[in-house]
Order: structure tokens, then C-alpha cells, then sequence
């Protein structure tokens, strides 16, 4: 159990529509990474939120946009569903910016979009 | 361009004996480690980590060595039982602290242990 809680568990959302996905962290993390994970691959990092800004991004489109809030908890947000957006989507929380610190993963959320 | 390689898919060891899963990377800028191990249906589990000062580090059953010229990492399970059947993955993270550029992981290796 790594205190790392992720919400929906799982849906289904048709192309073009928008979804949000909620994460909150560890008790006392101040640092939230969100990841990809398609099928047969290791999970790659969307980007990073440390003390409610962005400081970190991978290679995905701005349709790709995230918050964090004052207490850490974290969405993801992604606008114009596409096919190839189906995949298990990690929250991960650690403590500044993961420095050489442990970072714990969520359980996901299952996205498919058809 | 795959900066964290884990070359065997899958790998399959009898209970009780050793599970050597490996890892190489590109990138010099790598200078902290991890494994992680995951089930099915569930988030990765942080196993062990090593940081590039160092060569060894063990925590009970798990080893991890690493070889920073030959940029290769191993982990190292003894002894291997039922419940380590699960997916591993190695995942690094560079020198400029990791944190803000995230983690690069392998695509993973599936050990099943035969009993």
C-alpha cells in the first residue's frame, strides 16, 4: 500500500471527448509525476507537478495539461481523445521533485477510448 | 531511441534459485536507479534503488549491482519464490534531479518462477 490513491479505477470515453483523471498523493509528498503506460511498454512520464507548478515535461502534446492543488492532490487532464490515448495512465507522488528519493505509484487508471 | 534497454522479455527460473534480471542504458546522465516490480491490474511496487556512488546495494532477497562503464544494471533474486512472478522494471533518472525530467523505464522483463 503506497498511500498513492488514483480515481476513476476505470472508463471508457469516445474520441474527441475531454477526461479528467484525480490522484492524491502520499501523506507529506509535495511532488506529483503523471505516466503513460500503453500495452507491452514501461510507463513514460507526461510531466511533473512540484508545489502546484509545472517544472517538468516528457514528450506529449499540450492537449496533455494537469493541475496540482494546495494540498498536493493532483488531476490530469486530456482534451481531444484520440485512439492511441487508450492505455494505463500512473499517478506517482515523492518528495522534492524525487531527488534521489523514492517515488510511489498509484494503481492507475484504465483509459480506453473507442 | 530506448535509453533504459531490458533485452528479455520474459524469464523463467525454478523456485528457490537465483533470478538475474538485467538492464542497460544510453544515457550518461543517468545517475539514480530503481526497480520496480508489478502485478496485473496494479501500479508498480518500488523494490530497490541504487545511486551512482555506489556499485551494490542489497535489501534482504533483492540485489542490485551496477556497472556504470558498461552502463548495465542487474538485479539479483535469491531466493526466488512463487510470489516474485510479476513484471520488472528498471527505470532511471538523470543527473539534473531526476524529479523534473521523471523517470525513463525499461519495457520490462515478465519473470515467472516454475515451482
Amino acid at each position: 500500500e503506497t498511500g498513492v490513491t488514483q480515481s476513476p479505477t476505470h472508463l471508457i470515453k469516445t474520441r474527441g471527448q475531454q477526461v479528467t483523471l484525480r490522484c492524491s498523493s502520499q501523506s507529506g509528498h509535495n511532488t506529483v509525476s503523471w505516466y503513460q503506460q500503453a500495452l507491452g511498454q514501461g510507463p513514460q512520464f507526461i510531466f511533473q507537478y512540484y508545489r502546484e507548478e509545472e517544472n517538468g515535461r516528457g514528450n506529449f502534446p499540450p492537449r496533455f495539461s494537469g493541475l496540482q492543488f494546495p494540498n498536493y492532490s493532483s488531476e490530469l487532464n486530456v482534451n481531444a481523445l484520440e485512439l492511441d490515448d487508450s492505455a494505463l495512465y500512473l499517478c506517482a507522488s515523492s518528495l522534492d521533485q524525487g531527488r534521489g528519493n523514492t517515488i510511489y505509484f498509484g494503481e492507475g487508471s484504465w483509459l480506453t477510448v473507442v | 531511441d530506448q535509453q533504459v534497454k531490458q533485452n528479455s522479455p520474459s524469464l523463467s527460473v525454478q523456485e528457490g534459485r537465483i533470478s538475474i534480471l538485467n538492464c542497460d542504458y544510453t544515457n550518461s546522465m543517468f545517475d539514480y536507479f530503481l526497480w520496480y516490480k508489478k502485478y496485473p491490474a496494479e501500479g508498480p511496487t518500488f523494490l530497490i534503488s541504487i545511486s551512482s556512488i555506489k556499485d551494490k546495494n542489497e535489501d534482504g532477497r533483492f540485489t542490485v549491482f551496477l556497472n556504470k562503464s558498461a552502463k548495465h544494471l542487474s538485479l539479483h533474486i535469491v531466493p526466488s519464490q512463487p510470489g516474485d512472478s510479476a513484471v520488472y522494471f528498471c527505470a532511471a533518472s538523470a543527473k539534473r534531479g531526476g524529479g523534473a525530467d521523471g523517470l525513463t523505464f525499461g519495457k520490462g522483463t515478465h519473470l515467472i518462477i516454475q515451482p
